[in-house]
Parts: structure tokens; C-alpha cells; sequence
């Protein structure tokens, strides 16, 4: 059965500490990996999307590797804006044409100034 | 350009009461999703809709749950003899084609109360 694990499932940080967030996925084939980004009360807004093992894409603060297994999101020198909860999700072979994407529980993060 | 929309943004029901819950996807967008977020829970796939093709409904909970796609573009999602199992916030996502990796954007979701 594919399947998407996020941890931790709430991280606390300092402003400016450094960290990442983990998602583990078993799948039967990986056609993509997303991650998103969900404040409270909204929808979820795309971050990044990733294909094969060491691909790597960063934007401003984030950077999101892929390993064959499992997705980090590293968050560098983080600002109390990034306070948000962090999707990911996998889109599988097995789901035929569809595309339809299995989602992690979600990493909340809070920054603290 | 306009993103994904949802109307309406919430919605307080009566439990046995049906509601319709509308999605105006990106233009040009051919794929279109519905998705549940419950309280604690992870987004569940519902159904999903490729122009013309028969939509996917692997992931509607029961037969109270029904959608349509008018026209390629607009979709509504239906929910019969709503029960209280059914708050959730509903989300509607498009994407340009469907299961070729292709980004899924969604819209602020749906916000159903059902008393």
C-alpha cells in the first residue's frame, strides 16, 4: 500500500536555528513528490515538486531534497513568516492515470522570534 | 492569473440537509480534484474529473457523495443526507494534465459544518 510519513509532526524553533523536515514514502513507482505549504484557515500553496533521487530545488529559506526512500525540507536561518504547517505528497504509478497525490499528516512548524 | 476558487468559503448545515459545494478550477487546467481535510486527518482523495473521461470516484466515502464537471470546467461536489462525520474542509485542485507529475493548485477549500 503506498504510503507518505512526516515527522516530527510539530517542530519548534528559534529564529534563525536551522532545520529540517523529514517524509518518508513507500510507493510503488514515484512519479513526483510535492510539497506544500498551509496556513491556518487556508489552502494549501505548492512549494516544490521533485522526480528522481538527488534531485535537489531550493527557494528563498527552503531546500528540498529526494533520496529513493524519503523527502527533507531544510529550513535555513528560519523567520517567524514560516510559521506554517508542511505538507508533503506523492503522486504513484499505482495510481494509474489519475494522479491523484497521498498526502503525509503534516509537519506544523512554529518560529519564535 | 486567478488561482483555483471555492464557493461557498464555509457552510453551517443541518445534519440529514444536502449541500453543493463549487469549484472554478485554473483556466485551461484539464484535471480537476476534490479532496477532504478532516479535523486531525490528512487530505483524502475523493474523486477526479479529466475532461471528458469518466471521473475517478475511488475515493468518495459513500453514496452520498456525488460530483459532476459541467462543460470541462466547473465542478460541483453534492453531498446528500449530510451526517456529522462530514465536517471537514473540502478542497478543489486543478492541474494541467493528470498522472504525469504534473503540479495539483489548490483552491482555499470549503468549510463544512454539519450540526
Amino acid at each position: 500500500e503506498d504510503q507518505v510519513t512526516q515527522s516530527p509532526e510539530a517542530l519548534r524553533l528559534q529564529e534563525g536555528e536551522s532545520s529540517s523536515l523529514n517524509c518518508s514514502y513507500t510507493v510503488s513507482g514515484l512519479r513526483g513528490l510535492f510539497w506544500y505549504r498551509q496556513d491556518p484557515g487556508k489552502g494549501p500553496e505548492f512549494l516544490f515538486t521533485l522526480y528522481s533521487a538527488g534531485e535537489e530545488k531550493e527557494k528563498e529559506r527552503l531546500k528540498a531534497t529526494l533520496t529513493k526512500k524519503e523527502s527533507f525540507l531544510h529550513i535555513t536561518a528560519p523567520k517567524p513568516e514560516d510559521s506554517a504547517t508542511y505538507l508533503c505528497a506523492v503522486q504513484a504509478e499505482g495510481s494509474g492515470n489519475t494522479g491523484k497525490l497521498i498526502f503525509g499528516q503534516g509537519t506544523t512548524l512554529q518560529v519564535k522570534p | 492569473g486567478a488561482g483555483v476558487s471555492q464557493s461557498p468559503s464555509n457552510k453551517v448545515t443541518e445534519k440529514g440537509k444536502d449541500v453543493e459545494l463549487r469549484c472554478d478550477p485554473i483556466s485551461g487546467h484539464t484535471a480537476l480534484y476534490w479532496y477532504r481535510q478532516s479535523l486531525g486527518q490528512g487530505l483524502e482523495f475523493l474523486i477526479y474529473f479529466q475532461g471528458n473521461s469518466a471521473p475517478d470516484k475511488s475515493g468518495l466515502p459513500s453514496d452520498r457523495f456525488s460530483a459532476e464537471r459541467t462543460g470541462g470546467s466547473v465542478s460541483t461536489l453534492t453531498i446528500q443526507r449530510t451526517q456529522q462525520e462530514d465536517s471537514a474542509v473540502y478542497l478543489c485542485a486543478s492541474s494541467w494534465a493528470a498522472g504525469t507529475g504534473e503540479t495539483q493548485y489548490f483552491g482555499p477549500g470549503t468549510r463544512l459544518l454539519v450540526l
